[in-house]
């Protein structure tokens, strides 16, 4: 199986600030990396697929890098609705493996 | 416009088995394969498996191997989770989800509480 490490589990930051969180692969899955946020109570909801590619409806704020094993999601300026948990997931093979989760909270 | 819908909260007792369904509409059942996806209370989301609508095919996390089917009912664009021989530690909220290719699951059920509890 995949294993997919992010980092780190929690930060705090302030609304405006930049915010990067990075998520590695144990072996290479090319870009079949996809970002989820999380908020309490609620199901996932899908942020990027493909490492980079925005989903419809998602602030453009919020984008995607990487390849391989080493990818980053990055929001370029906190919104007080971004405060949530943001998990990766790898695409690449079954079975579709999550990251253990970021929580990002408010400083 | 696409939704998926579950079942509702379900208790059930140690070694006993439960079965949540989730509806499918505004789109063609048969294109998309359904994943499931839990998670107990506190902690992050796990895979569990995931069912291909068009022709039944199941792959299933090594972990519920042995205890989990995935099954549907294209009348109906309904799937179906069943876990079996329940513990405690199998209380949480299963979702299903809608995988488009490889690129992510772009739609998810509400999610189904299942607590486990003598």
């Amino acid at each position: 199986d995949i294993q997919m490490t992010q980092s780190p589990s929690s930060l705090s930051a302030s609304v405006g600030d930049r915010v990067t969180i990075t998520c590695r692969a144990s072996q290479s899955i090319n870009s079949y990396l996809n970002w989820y946020q999380q908020k309490p109570g609620k199901a996932p909801n899908l942020l990027i697929y493909a490492a980079s590619t925005l989903q419809s409806g998602v602030p453009s704020r919020f984008s995607g890098s990487g390849s391989g094993t080493d990818f980053t999601l990055t929001i370029s300026s906190l919104q007080p609705e971004d405060f949530a948990t943001y998990y990766c997931q790898q695409s690449y093979s079954t079975p579709r493996t999550f990251g253990q989760g970021t929580k990002v909270e408010i400083k | 416009q696409v939704q998926l819908v579950q079942s509702g909260a379900e208790v059930k007792k140690p070694g006993a088995s439960v079965k949540v369904s989730c509806k499918a509409s505004g789109y063609t059942f048969t294109g998309y394969y359904i994943h499931w996806v839990r998670q107990a209370p506190g902690q992050g989301l796990e895979w569990m498996g995931r069912i291909n609508p068009n022709t039944g095919g199941t792959n299933y996390a090594q972990k519920f191997q042995d205890r989990v089917t995935l099954t549907r009912d294209t009348s109906i664009s309904t799937a179906y989770m069943e876990l079996s021989r329940l513990r405690s530690d199998d209380t949480a909220v299963y979702s299903c989800a809608r995988e488009v290719a490889q690129w992510g699951f772009d739609y998810w059920g509400q999610g189904t509480l299942v607590t486990v509890s003598s």
